[in-house]
């Protein structure tokens, strides 16, 4: 089965850029979506398709797909980004995601 | 606006059997493929199960294969989850959410907290 592998914790220090990583062989090649989640609430699709930012998703959020690596991006880092992420695709009939990744912004 | 009302959850044996609902609004329902996923308590997210527009095509995650079954229903506007032979490990937050497998589940219910225990 498809693996995904998110780093645990990422920090940015606030105003600055996060990058957090998603790993899975040839994802270059898969439509990898992005997830925010609060804690208590139910996750936020942030980035869709690779690159795509949903309706009310503020333009800091980005995404990249290339090899074997997808990456979102989080520009201008603010207090109320801090979350965990999930890199998510599909796979074979099957929904995968990452481990997720917790953003503390410093 | 789009909502999406879980309900269902509650305390059950191992090997006991819970049907979730999910109560779709705000949005023609019968247009978007659903899906289950799930939350182990301090976990990550896990998909669970897929349905298509018209129910022709599901899918299921191993853990599932065998104990679930997802359906819906599109003149009531509601997704179905049947589990049964329930154990430990289902003990999670079920969500229904909203979207086709190659475009991201736009929309999320609140969720609703199955707990499997003696």
């Amino acid at each position: 089965s498809y693996e995904l592998t998110q780093p645990l914790s990422v920090s940015v220090a606030l105003g600055q850029t996060a990058r957090i990583t998603c790993g899975g062989n040839n994802i270059g090649n898969k439509n990898v979506h992005w997830y925010q989640q609060k804690p208590g609430q139910a996750p936020v699709l942030v980035i869709y398709r690779d690159i795509n930012r949903p309706s009310g998703i503020p333009e800091r959020f980005s995404g990249s797909n290339s090899g074997n690596t997808a990456t979102l991006t989080i520009s201008r880092a603010q207090a109320g980004d801090e979350a965990d992420y999930y890199c998510q695709l599909w796979d074979s009939s099957t929904g995968v995601f990452g481990g997720g990744t917790k953003l503390t912004v410093l | 606006e789009v909502q999406l009302v879980e309900s269902g959850g509650g305390l059950v044996q191992p090997g006991g059997s819970l049907r979730l609902s999910c109560a779709a609004s705000g949005f023609i329902f019968s247009n978007y493929s659903m899906n289950w996923v799930r939350q182990a308590p301090g976990k990550g997210l896990e998909w669970v199960s897929y349905i298509s527009r018209d129910s022709s095509t599901i899918y299921y995650a191993d853990s599932g294969k065998g104990r679930f079954t997802i359906s819906r229903d599109n003149a009531k506007n509601s997704l179905f989850l049947q589990m049964s032979s329930l154990r430990d490990e289902d003990t999670a937050v079920y969500y229904c959410a909203r979207g086709p497998p190659y475009s991201g589940y736009d929309s999320w219910g609140q969720g609703t907290l199955v707990t499997v225990s003696s």
